[in-house]
């Protein structure tokens, strides 16, 4: 069966370090992988999403970025950490066809102080 | 671009009272309609979906959802809520021919369920 693995769950973080977050999914191949932050009372929002490897996406413009360097790894970067990165990131998978689901990762808490 | 209106921040129910969530969404053709489900500190699991055919849908836990296109509404449904069903909702549209990239979520209802 097919899981994603999300970490760190929390992270606290001081604002000008930078910023790492891993995703990685198990059991498929070739998934479309997304990134999500959910910040409080503003559901969910696209980051980036990538249809395989090196291909990535930017759904809005943000101190972060993405990278997909193997075909179930996906990574959420920050050189530089502001306080408004602070949030909920979600990772995710589904499979190629127009009608898959979404399957979340756990999450990772961010804080930047 | 499409959108979606959860007006209801938080409910409250008492166990075992029935439940309804609202979702409005504003798209200029038939949409995919989802509603997703987001346990305290965790992600989200897919409760049910709609893209075509029958416009009362089956998820699961016991969950229903209606499109009515004349109301532009999908809401979630529950005839019986039970205490595990305290969680996060959120309803999502996505677009026709697109896939998740295109999926636009709301700002969710948080269910709360008292004894």
């Amino acid at each position: 069966s097919q899981t994603i693995h999300q970490w760190p769950a929390t992270l606290v973080q001081p604002v000008g370090s930078p910023l790492s977050l891993e995703c990685t999914v198990e059991g498929t191949s070739n998934p479309n992988l997304y990134w999500y932050r959910q910040a409080a009372g503003r559901g969910l929002q696209l980051l980036f999403y990538s249809v395989g490897i090196g291909q990535i996406s930017s759904e809005v413009p943000q101190n972060l970025s993405a990278s997909r360097p193997q075909d179930r790894q996906f990574i959420l970067s920050s050189k530089k950490l502001l306080l408004s990165d602070s949030g909920f990131y979600l990772c995710a998978w589904s499979g190629r066809g127009r009608e898959e689901k979404l399957f979340f990762g756990s999450g990772t808490q961010l804080s930047v102080l | 671009a499409q959108s979606v209106t959860q007006p209801d921040i938080h409910i409250t129910v008492s166990e075992g009272a029935s439940l309804e969530l609202r979702c409005n969404y504003s798209y200029g053709a038939t949409p995919y309609l989802f509603w997703y489900v987001q346990s305290p500190g965790q992600g989200l699991q897919l409760l049910l979906k709609y893209f075509s055919g029958d416009t009362l849908v089956q998820g699961i836990k016991g969950f229903e959802a209606e499109f009515k296109r004349s109301q532009s509404s999908f809401n979630l449904r529950k005839p019986s809520v039970h205490w595990s069903d305290a969680a996060e909702y959120f309803c999502a549209v996505g677009e026709l021919n697109f896939g998740n990239e295109k999926l636009t979520f709301g700002t969710g209802t948080r269910l709360t369920i008292i004894p």
